[in-house]
């Protein structure tokens, strides 16, 4: 049973545009909403994350936008630039679980100049 | 800080050779997970520890074990290795805080064959 779904699987994009990655979950004991980002041949390292208290986190051109009563949840990032090009993971856990994290099935954005 | 280190980067085993990968970490860190990533399926949890000596099972544990012996270091075994076991393996480590979900910290992958 996959908890978090992710869409699109890949994702073209002009240098200077937006992209936007959305994920949506089931389990409403979610409460951790992370974003992985992870380039060719490395682990994934954390990008940015919400909780479900506020509707919105931004960090420099990434923004998560959280939509608690549809239980879905995006990454927007702004100004794409070139160097953003890799896959990105959603992710969500809940406290109590030893921070173990059910992660979305991965976005390639590839962004072209 | 070396962060999280994986060993080997990458093997090629015989349907049936066992194997073991070792995980370590040097930032003190409580809890340690395995994870293998295939394409479209994002990073599945095989099994993960709380603590030295602990151990459980995550998502897809069946044909691995595992160990933590030692804090800062978290085995996975493959007693009978299987085609399907081919996959990148990835370990994590996070500092466990209690009632709080933190962040978790990868390494670099094993990248594992299985003919």
């Amino acid at each position: 049973q996959q908890q978090v779904k992710q869409s699109p699987q890949s994702l073209i994009v002009q240098k200077g545009g937006i992209s936007i990655i959305n994920c949506a979950y089931e389990n409403t004991a979610f409460d951790y909403f992370p974003w992985y980002q992870q380039f060719p041949g490395k682990g994934p390292a954390l990008l940015i994350a919400i909780r479900p208290d506020v509707s919105e986190k931004k960090e420099g051109r990434f923004t998560i936008s959280f939509n608690k009563s549809a239980k879905q949840f995006s990454l927007h990032i702004m100004d794409s630039q070139p160097g953003d090009s890799a896959t990105y993971f959603c992710a969500a856990s809940f406290t109590g679980t030893a921070s173990k994290l059910t992660f979305g099935t991965g976005t390639r954005l590839q962004v072209t100049l | 800080n070396a962060g999280v280190t994986q060993t080997p980067k990458f093997r090629v085993l015989k349907t049936g050779q066992s194997m073991t990968l070792l995980c370590a970490q040097d930032m003190n860190h409580e809890y340690m997970y395995w994870y293998r990533q295939d394409p479209g399926m994002g990073l599945r949890l095989i099994h993960y520890s709380v603590g030295e000596g602990t151990t459980a099972k995550g998502e897809v544990p069946d044909g691995y074990n595992v160990s933590r012996l030692k804090k800062q270091n978290f085995l996975l075994g493959l007693e009978s290795a299987a085609p399907s076991q081919t996959s990148v393996y990835f370990c994590a480590s996070s500092l466990g805080l209690a009632g709080f979900t933190d962040t978790q910290y990868f390494g670099p992958g094993t990248r594992l064959t299985v003919l």
